[in-house]
């Protein structure tokens, strides 16, 4: 079972160039997200989506776009990275449009290093 | 708006300790709770969840009840292990998912 799949695992970046978080998931489910990870601030929704072509913003979105074109897929564009934006990244979906009540499947993760 | 407050870390435990990891919420409605495990190198996965008030989730021996009247969701475990080393994540799902800033547990033999 693939679940949620992310690459890259690991990239570095310098400041100003443009990259994109891949995300893929085979289970057929509605609702995606991204998070990053930093230190002594948990988990924070960047942005998500709760079906093909309808995306919102989370907590932090700024410096990040996001597009749904498929069930599937769920990238994550950085369109110029800055050293604020190192993080670890993680996607993750849920069977539900309103994850509240259902479980949140990971990503293994992407960590990121921008210089 | 909604919120997750939990127990600051690290947390260094012997094998066969009882553990504890607090968490608190704030939320308006009623969310469910929820409590995610992450190992290193990992993304998280799913430890036990409860969906209304008194509800108690329990998996792998760790338990947690769902108390809105302290608006907690507490963790334990009556006697851990080292394979339990990990970081302990509460969350909160309502309008969205909420989660805490993450309690690192380690258990040495």
């Amino acid at each position: 079972n693939a679940g949620v799949t992310q690459t890259p695992k690991f990239q570095v970046l310098k400041t100003g160039q443009s990259m994109t978080l891949q995300c893929a998931q085979d289970m057929n489910h509605e609702y995606m997200s991204w998070y990053r990870q930093d230190p002594g601030m948990g988990l924070r929704l960047i942005h998500y989506s709760v079906g093909a072509g309808i995306t919102d913003q989370g907590e932090v979105p700024n410096g990040y776009n996001v597009s749904r074109s498929t069930t599937e897929d769920f990238p994550l564009r950085l369109l110029s990275a800055a050293p604020s934006q190192t993080s670890v990244y993680f996607c993750a979906s849920s069977q539900t449009r309103k994850p509240n009540t259902g479980e949140l499947f990971f990503g293994e993760g992407s960590r990121l290093t921008v210089l | 708006g909604d919120s997750v407050t939990q127990m600051e870390g690290p947390v260094t435990l012997s094998e066969e300790a009882f553990l504890t990891i607090n968490c608190t919420y704030t939320a308006t409605g009623y969310p469910s709770l929820f409590w995610y495990v992450q190992y290193p190198g990992e993304g998280l996965q799913l430890l036990l969840k409860a969906t209304k008030a008194d509800d108690k989730g329990s998996n792998k021996g760790f338990e947690a009840t769902y108390r809105k009247e302290t608006t907690s969701f507490h963790l334990e475990k009556g006697s851990v292990q080292v394979s339990d080393s990990a970081v302990y994540f509460c969350a909160l799902g309502g309008n969205q998912f909420y989660f805490g800033t993450g309690t690192s547990l380690t258990v040495i033999p």
